[in-house]
């Protein structure tokens, strides 16, 4: 019954490859969030997602390329991948997308290792 | 958002009462104060959150100055389970901030049996 699940957790890949993490919440939520964790260990949001729309968008590479096919689902495409973005991506979910007030609920987050 | 400032670690002793102090003197009066954690290898879970009034909840109770240019996260009692990083987040309540949160460095607490 997990509610933010995210897949793979683990993903060791070479250098250029392209490759894809996927997360879905079953919370009925309507805002949906990509986090970055670095080697340390401080976390940056990258993307955020309101009922499929983006509306937060950082400084980020744009090989980094979110997309939201529902509320419930939202994956992140890294074209090109670079020694650089070996990290441990968190995805996260809240009811709004005000968010003063909001919980967000995170994801177990996935192991990007890029040789 | 503004900026908070956390000790780097704080340990404690299991069964014992924990205050993790958190200083944001630039906090605006629509910034809530929200507190998450991070267990290790694991996902930021959130702990409790308030905007001028002491708040409890199962986890924790979050003590507001009243000046709330500083807060302190209560743990009642001290479990190994509690051995996380501890982030304090201010969170603006309007404007375009889309509810993003903004992590710090956070306190490494240390529990020990």
């Amino acid at each position: 019954d997990t509610a933010v699940s995210q897949t793979p957790k683990y993903l060791v890949t070479q250098m250029g490859n392209d490759k894809s993490i996927k997360c879905e919440q079953n919370l009925g939520h309507d805002t949906m969030y990509w986090y970055k964790q670095d080697s340390k260990k401080f976390l940056k949001i990258m993307f955020s997602y309101n009922n499929k729309e983006l509306i937060i968008n950082e400084t980020v590479p744009n090989r980094f390329s979110p997309k939201s096919p529902d509320k419930a689902h939202l994956n992140l495409h890294i074209n090109s991948l670079e020694l650089g973005d070996s990290a441990v991506y968190f995805c996260a979910s809240s009811q709004g997308a005000r968010g003063f007030g909001e919980t967000q609920y995170f994801g177990p987050g996935t192991r990007l290792l890029v040789l | 958002d503004a900026k908070t400032t956390q000790p780097n670690s704080m340990e404690s002793n299991e069964e014992e009462p924990v205050h993790l102090p958190c200083n944001h003197s630039t906090i605006s009066g629509t910034d809530y104060i929200h507190w998450y954690r991070q267990l290790p290898s694991q996902g930021p879970e959130y702990v409790i959150h308030g905007l001028t009034s002491n708040v409890n909840n199962r986890m924790a109770s979050l003590a507001i100055a009243e000046d709330r240019k500083s807060s302190t996260l209560i743990l009642h009692r001290a479990t190994l389970r509690d051995a996380a990083v501890y982030y304090c987040i201010l969170r603006y309540a309007g404007g375009t901030s889309y509810g993003k949160l903004t992590f710090g460095q956070g306190t490494i607490l240390t529990v020990h049996p």
